[in-house]
Formats: C-alpha cells, structure tokens, sequence
C-alpha cells in the first residue's frame, strides 16, 4: 500500500507531557498539511511544507505545536505540554505539485487525560 | 464568517431517495473544489472533483456557480451505504494551495 501513513494509530497520554506523531506521505507528493478535527467537524488547517519548507502555519497552531519535514519525505508535528484541549484528530495530508486532490492518512487520535 | 460554510445536518432520508447538498464559500479567488466523504472515525476521502461545466459521476453530481459562490453535490437513489460525512473543500489559487474544509453535512439513509 503506498498510500499516506501515520504513526501512531492512537495515543492516550497524560496532561503536561510531550507527544511526536509521524507522517509518511506518497513518495512523489512534494506537498504535506498537517490539520486537526475534532468532533462534528471539519479538518481544520495547522500547517503546510512544500519539500523540506514550512510555508504556512495557522494561528491554531500555538507555541507548544511544532512540525518538520527534515529531508523533504516523512513529518513529525510534537506537541509540548500537552493540554485536554488538545485531544483530537491528527491528520496528514499529501499531494502532486499540480492542483489536485489531497490524499489523507488515517489519521492518529490523540486523548489527554 | 467562515471560510467555507456547509449546513451540518444531518440530513435523514429513505433509501431511494435524492437528497442535495450545499456549500457557499467566501474566497472569491478560489479555484479548486472538491467533495470528500468520511465514515465515522475515518479519513476524508475524495468523493469527486468539481469542474466549472459539472460532473457526474453514476448517482452522484456535483455543480459550481461561481457568481453565487456556492458548490452543490446531488446524490440520486440513496443507498444505506451512502449514509456518512460529506465535506465541500476549496482552495485558492496560489503557491500555497490550501485545501479548506467545511464542517460536513451527515447524511442518514435509512430503509
């Protein structure tokens, strides 16, 4: 399957700590988002690479969300301290240079307790 | 206002019936659209593209009216399986391509 992957699936972690969640998009899609749902609503954007460039964070995207895509392939978005707030859906999402549709993964569902 | 606007719903009806959906958006410089479906606890995944001239794709149609800002998606012969999450994106032109989502509309076809 060479469709978009994420790591992990799920993940329940407790107020205040740290997580990493990784995203593996289609190798020949140079562009990755990164957007957050939660329940009863749409995807909403937090951050977009082009290649190895960050080129648009959104204002959701607080000071303790950070996310890289070192070599331009695979992503990681860590979120520091994490809050109850912060449990949602994690999305990535890739696509080809031209406009086309965007691919999403499965997703990683994150729980604060 | 938001970017992209979509009557959440749901929107409950017979198996066999035609049931149409609306989106309005706000950026006048958008250029692509889209419609995507997701099942409970899934990913999005694209129902079909939207072109200028319409399209249909078997049962499923989906229209853009530039002057009023507002894309359609029209299903015919509702099946229970069609019953999920119906999510209009659109993007602007430009580097950045941003595709953005509506809220959803819930569609339940019931027997």
């Amino acid at each position: 399957d060479t469709g978009v992957s994420q790591n992990p699936r799920h993940k329940i972690t407790k107020r205040g700590q740290n997580v990493t969640f990784r995203c593996d998009p289609i190798s020949e899609h140079n562009r990755l988002y990164w957007y957050r749902q939660t329940l009863g609503q749409g995807p909403e954007f937090l951050t977009y690479f082009q290649n190895e460039a960050q080129l648009e964070k959104s204002r959701l995207l607080s000071d303790r969300f950070s996310a890289e895509r070192p070599k331009g392939s695979f992503s990681t978005l860590e979120i520091q301290r994490t809050e109850q707030g912060d449990s949602a859906m994690y999305l990535c999402a890739s696509r080809r240079p031209e406009n086309t549709e965007a691919f999403f993964g499965q997703g990683t569902r994150l729980t604060v307790v | 206002r938001k970017e992209v606007e979509q009557d959440p719903g749901p929107f409950n009806v017979p198996e066999g019936a035609t049931v149409a959906f609306n989106c309005t958006y706000s950026n006048s410089a958008s250029q692509s659209f889209f419609w995507y479906r997701q099942d409970c606890r899934k990913e999005p995944k694209l129902l079909m593209s939207v072109y200028s001239s319409g399209n249909e794709d078997g049962r499923f149609t989906a229209q853009l009216n530039r002057a009023s800002q507002y894309i359609s998606l029209l299903i015919r012969d509702s099946k229970l399986s069609d019953s999920a999450t119906y999510l209009c994106v659109v993007s602007a032109s430009g580097g950045s391509y941003i595709p953005t989502f509506g809220r959803g509309t819930s569609l339940i076809v019931h027997p």
